[in-house]
């Protein structure tokens, strides 16, 4: 069955340490992956995405995210977290089998500590 | 540019109502998502529509039903309420179905008492 797997749904790091937060999929077809965020009573707005090419995505507000199919992983990282950075993220798949499903990770809610 | 808007914000309904969401997406999208995120979770896929045919559908029961309009604006039906369906429920659009990335409008918080 195809899943998307977020480790961790609270993950705490200290202002200006490294941003990593999990995400694996389970598909015998590699999904598209796309990373989002989502702040208090807002929509999400995405930060990158996976699709073919390049592995290692960058996206907005510093953030990339490298996907490693030997792993089935698909792993966002930033390398100095700002406080502005807490917030719940989410991992998603794009899973096209007969029809299109898109199939969201269950979130990490980032804290970012002073 | 306008984002996506969905439309009302806020609803509370009784159960065993009906209710109907509302939603336009980013001008020159033509794919319609719908997701029903419950607090704590992460959304869920209910829908994909393009080019007013349906090209995905989660596992949600028959009570669900959504419909694209010619203008690509979409409206999610959902029949006889449960108190299990307050959720806020997300709109996403995008210029095609499939791997496009999809831009998520503010939602609509539905509260079933």
């Amino acid at each position: 069955a195809q899943s998307v797997t977020q480790l961790g749904s609270h993950v705490s790091v200290s202002e200006g340490a490294l941003v990593l937060l999990r995400c694996n999929y389970s598909s015998s077809v590699p999904p598209y992956l796309f990373w989002y965020v989502q702040y208090p009573n807002q929509g999400l707005q995405l930060l990158l995405k996976y699709t073919t090419g390049a592995t290692l995505v960058k996206g907005i507000n510093g953030f990339e995210a490298e996907f490693k199919k030997s792993e089935t992983s698909f792993h966002l990282t930033k390398p100095s977290a700002h406080m502005s950075d807490a917030a719940e993220y989410f991992c998603a798949g794009g899973f096209t089998s007969g029809t299109y499903k898109y199939i969201f990770g269950t979130g990490t809610r980032l804290k970012v500590l002073a | 540019d306008a984002g996506v808007t969905q439309s009302p914000t806020h609803l509370i309904k009784t159960r065993g109502q009906h209710v109907t969401l509302r939603c336009s997406p980013i001008s020159g999208h033509k794919s319609v998502s719908w997701y029903q995120q419950v607090l704590g979770q992460g959304p869920q896929f209910i829908f994909q529509y393009y080019e007013k045919e349906e090209r995905g559908r989660g596992n949600f029961p028959d009570r669900f039903s959504a419909r694209q309009f010619p203008n690509y604006s979409s409206e999610l039906n959902v029949n006889a309420l449960l108190l299990g369906d307050s959720a806020l429920y997300l709109c996403a659009s995008s210029l095609y179905s499939g791997s496009n990335e999809q831009y998520f409008g503010p939602g609509t918080r539905l509260t079933v008492t």
